[in-house]
């Protein structure tokens, strides 16, 4: 089965750039999506189709895809960003919905 | 706004059947633009998609669980529903209901609306 490996925890501190990357085979040729989620929380879309925001997603959340790594980039991270990230594909292979295995995201 | 709520039995006894339904207000479920998903999450852990279903009734589910699983959709009360069999331990999870919407290319979207999640426990 299709597997998608993120870093367990990433630390940034206020106002810098975090970089969350999914590696999976040949991913580039997938689309990816990320969601947050904070503690006690549902995630939340923030990037589909690998680059798209959906409607009331700031700015300084942008995505990129490309060989076997995608990444999802905070710009100007703020206090409030500090949550889980997943990234998910859809696996034709197997017709399978995966997530990656998540990234803590800690706001120094 | 569309709103999704869970609800169902917070505890399930083991080997038996998982039954939650989600609750769709804000807009129809009979609308031919989206798919309803169920999604879970172990305490402490990842996110496991489940499965999907259309107005119409199509479904497909993660071949892991497909042998347990069936999804249901009722119209006229804009519900649809999981079943889960044979339940252990290793199914206690918050497990969410979700919506995608419909598309015909190969690679489709992420789930943009979610429940708040119902935390189901199988213990005796």
């Amino acid at each position: 089965s299709y597997v998608l490996t993120q870093p367990p925890s990433v630390s940034v501190a206020p106002g810098k750039t975090a970089r969350i990357t999914c590696g999976g085979n040949n991913i580039g040729s997938k689309s990816v999506h990320w969601y947050q989620q904070k503690p006690g929380q549902a995630p939340v879309l923030v990037i589909y189709y690998d680059s798209d925001r959906p409607s009331g997603i700031p700015e300084r959340f942008s995505g990129s895809n490309s060989g076997n790594t995608a990444t999802l980039t905070i710009s100007r991270v703020e206090a409030g960003d500090e949550a889980d990230y997943y990234c998910q594909v859809w696996d034709s292979s197997s017709d399978n919905y995966v997530f990656g295995t998540g990234t803590k995201v800690t706001v120094l | 706004q569309l709103q999704l709520q869970e609800s169902g039995p917070g505890l399930v006894k083991p080997s038996e059947t998982l039954s939650l339904t989600c609750t769709v207000s804000g807009g129809s479920i009979s609308s031919s633009s989206y798919y309803w998903g169920w999604i879970r999450q172990p305490p402490g852990k990842g996110l496991e998609w489940i499965g999907s279903i259309y107005y119409s009734g199509s479904t497909y589910y993660n071949p892991s669980l497909k042998s347990r699983v069936t999804i249901s959709v009722d119209t006229s009360k804009n519900q649809f529903s999981l079943k889960l069999s044979s339940v252990t331990a290793a199914d206690t999870a918050v497990y969410y209901c979700a919506r995608r919407e419909f598309t015909t290319v190969t690679s489709p979207p992420g789930f943009d609306y979610w429940g708040q999640g119902t935390l189901v426990t199988v213990s005796s």
